[in-house]
């Protein structure tokens, strides 16, 4: 079975630039969520879709961040413009009907 | 923060020996899971155990929930050089909160051959 595919694995920007991550979760699976991990932390939700439909976005910065989950499949996570405090990796991960979320390889983002 | 903690932040053993990983958490849960991270697999699934649990076993791994303090450990048994890696417990509350997980900050365990 394919996993939680990502891309890209690494992205450096400057300040104020907009960027955009891309997650394929795996197929079937209805919820797909993203966390950012910052250094040295465990990662934080940032949103959680079911199909097509958000189920939690309470600790998405929604001034610069947003997401979309189209056709209740691929999903973008994109933030504009970023800030220095957005370099981390993001990761998504997706579920299907138990608990145990499956995690892709995530995005490691370098905002200069 | 709305992490929980995790200590010791690192642990270093030697091939062979037991490694132990506290967790607690800060509000009432419908389960609670651990996942490691290393480099080369990214973050992957443990062993989740149910808030009506006490303990539970997976091959080398033993988890305990003891949920009127909060907390919960891991036992890794018989270290391996692969077991190298961050270990991360991730609590759930269910209800309508289902599926969503807050992590720990993690434990860095490194095992020496």
């Amino acid at each position: 079975e394919a996993g939680v595919a990502q891309s890209p694995r690494y992205k450096i920007i400057e300040k104020r630039q907009s960027v955009a991550f891309w997650c394929n979760p795996i197929s079937g699976h209805a919820t797909l969520y993203w966390y950012q991990q910052i250094l040295g932390q465990g990662p934080k939700l940032l949103i959680q879709f079911q199909n097509n439909g958000v189920v939690d976005d309470s600790q998405l910065p929604k001034d610069r961040f947003s997401a979309e989950r189209l056709k209740g499949v691929d999903s973008t996570l994109k933030i504009q413009p970023a800030k220095l405090e957005d370099s981390a990796v993001y990761l998504c991960a997706s579920s299907y009907g138990s608990y145990e979320q499956f995690f892709g390889p995530g995005t490691r983002l370098t905002v200069l | 923060s709305q992490q929980g903690e995790e200590d010791p932040q690192a642990l270093s053993i030697q091939e062979g020996e037991n490694a132990t990983m506290n967790c607690s958490y800060k509000t009432s849960i419908n389960n609670l899971q651990w996942y490691r991270q290393n480099s080369g697999r990214g973050l992957v699934h443990l062993i989740l155990i149910r808030s009506n649990e006490r303990e539970k076993h997976s091959g080398r791994l033993r988890v305990t929930l003891d949920t009127s303090k909060k907390s919960s450990s891991l036992l890794i048994t018989a270290s391996r050089a692969a077991d190298t890696a961050s270990y991360f417990c991730a609590s759930s509350a269910g209800g309508t909160s289902y599926g969503k997980l807050t992590f720990g900050q993690g434990t860095i365990l490194t095992v020496h051959p």
